[in-house]
């Protein structure tokens, strides 16, 4: 079974409010992901997990904080976003993340559609 | 710097044509994985094909095939007989200290 499961699929919030996206993944997986994609673009990489490890924050602003409470799950903390955060907000997991290289073969989430007012 | 070209943007064909999508890769490393994904309309990746630098045997999966050339860093993906639910964005991705992907090729099958 490889599957990477999100919630909420859609969300709408102001700029003002906080919410939380939440991942989950029952493969044993020890390595997970945060990636942001807008219309037409490839995703971009934002947070990666290793072992609930925080390893890698491609400098995001800090109105996303991430948390991985244990190693089957990974949150996205949202606060006070703006317009231009809307995006399509991808989760990922692999078997491991190693010596500083993505090898492993990620397997994504279908990802919560975010619109900021 | 690892860079992967997917030089075409758009490709349109009639359903049982068959589509070849470009992917050109740049990297120093000698030890590397290149990756292709699935994203449909509905927003999910799918993983379709890793494959290791050292392993340059193409590979045929049903209707889908890849064409792995290191003399020419490119690892083309093609789709035999195409059908409608192959409409999809394409990525072709190489591994760096995370998942550097291509621009995408947005395939549409139609009927």
């Amino acid at each position: 079974d490889t599957e990477v499961t999100q919630t909420p699929k859609h969300l709408v919030m102001g700029m003002t409010n906080k919410k939380s996206l939440k991942c989950e993944q029952h493969m044993g997986h020890r390595a997970m992901y945060w990636y942001k994609q807008k219309a037409k673009k490839p995703p971009e990489l934002m947070f990666v997990y290793s072992y609930e490890k925080l390893s890698i924050n491609e400098s995001v602003p800090s109105r996303f904080s991430p948390e991985c409470p244990n190693s089957s799950l990974l949150n996205l903390h949202l606060h006070a976003l703006q317009p231009e955060d809307s995006a399509l907000y991808l989760c990922a997991s692999s078997q491991v993340y190693g010596s500083g290289r993505a090898t492993d073969t990620q397997y994504f989430g279908p990802g919560t559609r975010l619109t900021v007012l | 710097a690892q860079k992967v070209t997917q030089a075409q943007t758009e490709i349109s064909v009639v359903e049982k044509e068959d589509v070849t999508l470009d992917c050109v890769y740049e990297t120093r490393d000698t030890t590397y994985y290149l990756f292709w994904y699935k994203q449909p309309p509905s927003g999910e990746l799918v993983f379709l094909i890793r494959r290791n630098s050292f392993d340059e045997q193409n590979e045929i999966s049903g209707r889908y095939s890849w064409n792995f050339q290191k003399s020419t860093s490119s690892f083309n993906f093609t789709i035999t007989a195409s059908q409608v639910v192959d409409s999809a964005v394409y990525f072709c991705a190489l591994s760096d200290y995370k998942l550097s992907f291509g621009a995408g090729t947005t395939v549409t099958v139609r009927a």
